[in-house]
């Protein structure tokens, strides 16, 4: 089946501690994104990529880091530089162009431990 | 006390009820607009889209409406199921911007059985 997988689903950071979040699609989407979701609020934009060794900032990028070294991985790396991790993150794809749907992996929930 | 960004509205329909979900938008150039389903612990789910030069457009068991002067979207769900519970939610895609979607923060459906 075609889809987004995104690992692990739960994660535990510890104090000044990088934790790297995966997210593998075999959609041959060239286009994918990394948002943030918080209780009650939507989704923010990360990160975001349009096509392999390129990427750009989405609204809330400080303290993350992200690589797109394969069409199909777009790691995002929440950085000790982010004091606020606690969150749902959502990993997503597309075809490029106007007027395409996102679709979206299962998440991963990180915590602070 | 409590952010005001915590609380969803809920919208409680009776199973076999048609229930609809508003979502108002705010770019006037937004030219592309999808629904969402969330369930708990899951990634959003694309239900169904539509483009800014319909008004109307029916999936199976739901119908999207768009109604471009008052910048408003509606999804109705005939016949609701239990299964429908979840959180809704709408996207516009903002083309000026290089067709970055924007998330709304969502509606909550609970169906009574």
């Amino acid at each position: 089946d075609g889809g987004i997988t995104q690992s692990p689903k739960y994660l535990f950071r510890k104090e000044g501690q990088n934790v790297t979040l995966s997210c593998e699609q075999n959609l041959n989407h060239d286009a994918m994104y990394w948002y943030r979701q918080d209780p009650g609020q939507g989704l923010r934009l990360i990160y975001y990529s349009q096509i392999v060794n390129d990427f750009q900032k989405g609204d809330i990028a400080e303290g993350y880091s992200v690589s797109r070294e394969k069409k199909e991985s777009f790691p995002l790396t929440v950085t000790s530089a982010q004091k606020n991790p606690t969150a749902f993150y959502l990993c997503a794809s597309s075809a490029t162009g106007g007027g395409q749907p996102q679709h979206f992996g299962d998440g991963t929930r990180l915590s602070i431990l | 006390g409590e952010s005001v960004g915590l609380h969803l509205p809920t919208l409680s329909v009776q199973e076999g009820d048609n229930s609809i979900i508003n979502c108002a938008y705010s770019n006037s150039a937004s030219d592309y607009f999808i629904w969402y389903k969330q369930e708990s612990g899951k990634g959003p789910q694309f239900i169904i889209d539509i483009r800014s030069n319909m008004d109307k457009r029916q999936g199976q068991r739901v119908t999207v409406l768009l109604n471009k002067t008052v910048k408003h979207l509606s999804l109705q769900i005939a016949a609701t199921q239990p299964g429908d519970s979840a959180v809704y939610f709408c996207a516009e895609n903002l083309r000026e911007y290089g067709n970055k979607l924007v998330f709304g923060a969502g509606t909550i459906l609970r169906v009574k059985s």
